[in-house]
């Protein structure tokens, strides 16, 4: 089973529109997670981290579900510029190695 | 944030050929990281370079196809020797960083670079 799992869409939604992604993670010690955007044929670029319940910035909150293993991303009032791969990191521990999904893929449509 | 770049950006080689892919930061850092990413696929860890000691390889992927270098704290490099069609990807480095005021680190990237295995 992959350790970090993500619907890959892609997800076609509207300016101005509100969106959710969900990301699922297998090991239940995993304290910080990071949500990363990736534009095409460049690198990934922090968005923003998710620690304990969740985090806000703009029009971003990610949340954070122990009890269910998983965390989400959503965003509103949808921008074209928005449209991107975004993708769900794990920290799993002391090892610093980062565990990425596969990524969700979202279109912004005028 | 930091400041990463990679040489080259991208290239077109042939297969059994070798080649050596440059990365530089703005800062000394401890620890760098090689990823490779095909197409379709999410960040895939090649190793992890530490200054002063071999590099250490995930399962997978061994010194001899992916030798890496770390002469000092700024800079690595990473080779993927012996090329062959399957090779094609992105090859992206990347450091440890804090960000926020609270302390925490995560990783940034350099820009990546493009091979294209014939």
């Amino acid at each position: 089973r992959k350790e970090v799992e993500q619907d890959p869409g892609p997800f076609n939604v509207p300016e101005g529109a509100t969106v959710a992604f969900n990301c699922t993670y297998s090991n239940s010690a995993s304290q910080s997670f990071f949500w990363y955007r990736q534009d095409c044929r460049k690198e990934p670029k922090l968005l923003m981290s998710v620690y304990s319940s969740g985090n806000e910035d703009g029009r971003f909150t990610a949340q954070l579900n122990r009890a269910s293993q998983y965390i989400s991303l959503l965003i509103r009032d949808s921008k074209l510029s928005d449209s991107a791969t975004y993708l769900c990191v794990e920290n799993a521990g002391n090892n610093r190695k980062l565990i990425w999904g596969l990524g969700t893929s979202l279109a912004v449509n005028p | 944030s930091a400041v990463i770049s990679q040489k080259p950006s991208r290239d077109i080689c042939q297969r059994g050929t070798s080649l050596t892919i440059q990365c530089q930061v703005d800062s000394q850092v401890t620890m760098m990281f090689w990823y490779r990413q095909q197409p379709g696929q999410s960040l895939t860890l090649i190793a992890t370079a530490n200054q002063g000691s071999e590099a250490t390889y995930e399962s997978g992927f061994v010194i001899d196809k992916f030798p890496i270098s770390r002469p000092n704290l700024t800079f690595s490099t990473l080779t993927v020797s012996n090329m062959s069609p399957e090779d094609s990807s992105i090859y992206l480095c990347s450091v440890e960083r804090a960000f926020g005021g609270g302390g925490q680190e995560t990783q940034y990237f350099g820009p990546g670079t493009r091979l294209l295995v014939l």
